[in-house]
């Protein structure tokens, strides 16, 4: 089965902290990673693709095929990263999203 | 155009009447995709269009829901006889290409259902 799972759905860190959200994913294959954003009365939107392997607004996702994770992180929370997260996983046919992660940053 | 855009942006209906939600994708998009978003349930894929074509329609909940998509622009998302738990916000987003390593989906602002 192809699914995405993101296992806290809020998750509250202090402005300077580190952050990380986890997800998990199951697919048979090599999988294409995402990591979406919406932000509050925005649009979803790409934050980043694993394949690119790149920082955007400071953040970074490694895909472990070993433990099938492609988890966010950032070193330094900031105030304006508070939004919605989700991970998506490109499978067959479709684009699988996980059922999200709220990260509020705390001042 | 400027983005994936949708209309009504609020729809407020009575329990067994139909609805209809529009998407138009951006111009030269051909790969064209519904999702449900709703309270702790993430984005649930609807169905997704190939130009006009929907080769997968398993994600449709019920036989309720139905979707076209003509002339590779615009589509309709149809519920008929709603029912309170179609309540959720109902997400378009296209890509110039499906499923391409490249691609990414733009989604348009939704349309927010309420079912009374």
């Amino acid at each position: 089965a192809q699914r995405v799972t993101q296992p806290e759905k809020l998750l509250s860190v202090f402005k300077g902290a580190p952050v990380e959200l986890k997800c998990n994913y199951s697919y048979s294959g090599s999988p294409e990673l995402f990591w979406y954003v919406q932000y509050s009365r925005q649009r979803l939107q790409l934050l980043l693709r694993h394949i690119s392997r790149e920082s955007i607004k400071g953040f970074t996702a490694d895909l472990n095929k070993g433990e099938t994770s492609f988890h966010l992180k950032k070193p330094f929370a900031q105030e304006e990263d508070s939004a919605m997260y989700y991970c998506a996983l490109s499978g067959t046919y479709k684009y699988i999203f996980g059922t999200g992660t709220r990260l509020k940053v705390l001042a | 155009g400027a983005g994936v855009s949708q209309s009504p942006s609020n729809k407020v209906t009575e329990k067994g009447k139909d609805v209809e939600l529009r998407c138009d994708p951006i111009s030269g998009h051909t790969a064209l995709y519904w999702y449900r978003q709703s309270l702790g349930q993430g984005l649930e894929f609807l169905i997704y269009f190939q130009g006009n074509s929907a080769p997968d329609k398993s994600g449709l909940p019920s036989d309720r829901f139905s979707a076209e998509r003509t002339g590779g622009s615009v589509s309709t998302l149809t519920i008929q006889r709603t029912q309170q738990e179609d309540s959720a916000v109902y997400l378009c987003a296209s890509s110039l290409a499906h499923l391409s390593t490249n691609e990414k989906l733009f989604f348009g602002s939704g349309t927010q259902l309420s079912v009374l």
